[in-house]
């Protein structure tokens, strides 16, 4: 079975400051890993995935998450936050079968002024 | 090119009622996902439908039901409304099946149902 753990429920960074949003999963077959964004009152955008290849992956918005495999984790990353990136961000994972994806509970970024 | 569509968006319903939510998916797309949204369990995936069959089923009981038609679009019912049903609602659209996987799933709103 699969599982995916948001290390922080909550976030606050200031304006212009770098920020890191930590996602560890578990699973016994290769996965497919995804951030996704929700604005309040929306459904989810896609940020970025890894599918294979490159564990850099550079996503909408300026964001990018680098995939490692030996610490199972799949952080997320912004090196300079706007107030516009305040939402809620989760982190999921499917197996390479597809079709059933499994989300983190989910973290909210909070960015002030 | 539209996006993924939910109607309606809001819905208050009393226990023991049954309720239907439409999803209509971007033009092309064949699969539609449907997920559950609470603020106890988070974001829990019911089912997916793939050229109107059911492909993949979560854990949820057979009060949840869905079905696709023809042209792609979605329903899901509910059966027999308890209080812990409330929660925002959403679907996810697709070009092909495993939605989870290559392809991006793009998201509607959500339908909003409150259950009293």
């Amino acid at each position: 079975a699969q599982s995916v753990t948001q290390l922080d429920s909550q976030v606050p960074v200031f304006e212009e400051a770098p920020v890191e949003l930590r996602c560890n999963y578990s699973s016994s077959v290769s996965v497919y890993l995804f951030w996704y964004v929700q604005y309040p009152n929306q459904g989810l955008q896609l940020l970025l995935k890894y599918l294979s290849g490159s564990t850099l992956v550079k996503g909408i918005n300026g964001f990018e998450a680098e995939f490692n495999k030996s610490q199972t984790s799949f952080h997320l990353r912004k090196p300079s936050v706007h107030i516009s990136d305040t939402a809620e961000y989760f982190c999921a994972v499917s197996n390479t079968g597809g079709f059933k994806t499994i989300f983190g509970a989910g973290t909210r970024l909070f960015v002030k002024a | 090119k539209a996006g993924v569509t939910q109607t309606p968006r809001y819905l208050i319903k009393t226990r023991g009622q049954q309720v239907t939510l439409s999803c209509s998916p971007i033009s092309g797309h064949r699969s539609v996902s449907w997920y559950q949204q609470t603020p106890g369990q988070g974001l829990q995936f019911l089912f997916e439908y793939f050229s109107e069959t059911q492909r993949n089923k979560g854990n949820f009981p057979g009060r949840f039901s869905g079905r696709q038609f023809s042209n792609s679009r979605s329903e899901m019912n509910v059966s027999t409304l308890e209080l812990g049903d409330s929660a925002l609602y959403l679907c996810a659209s697709s070009r092909t099946s495993g939605a989870a996987g290559t392809d991006t799933q793009y998201f509607g709103p959500g339908t909003r149902l409150t259950v009293l």
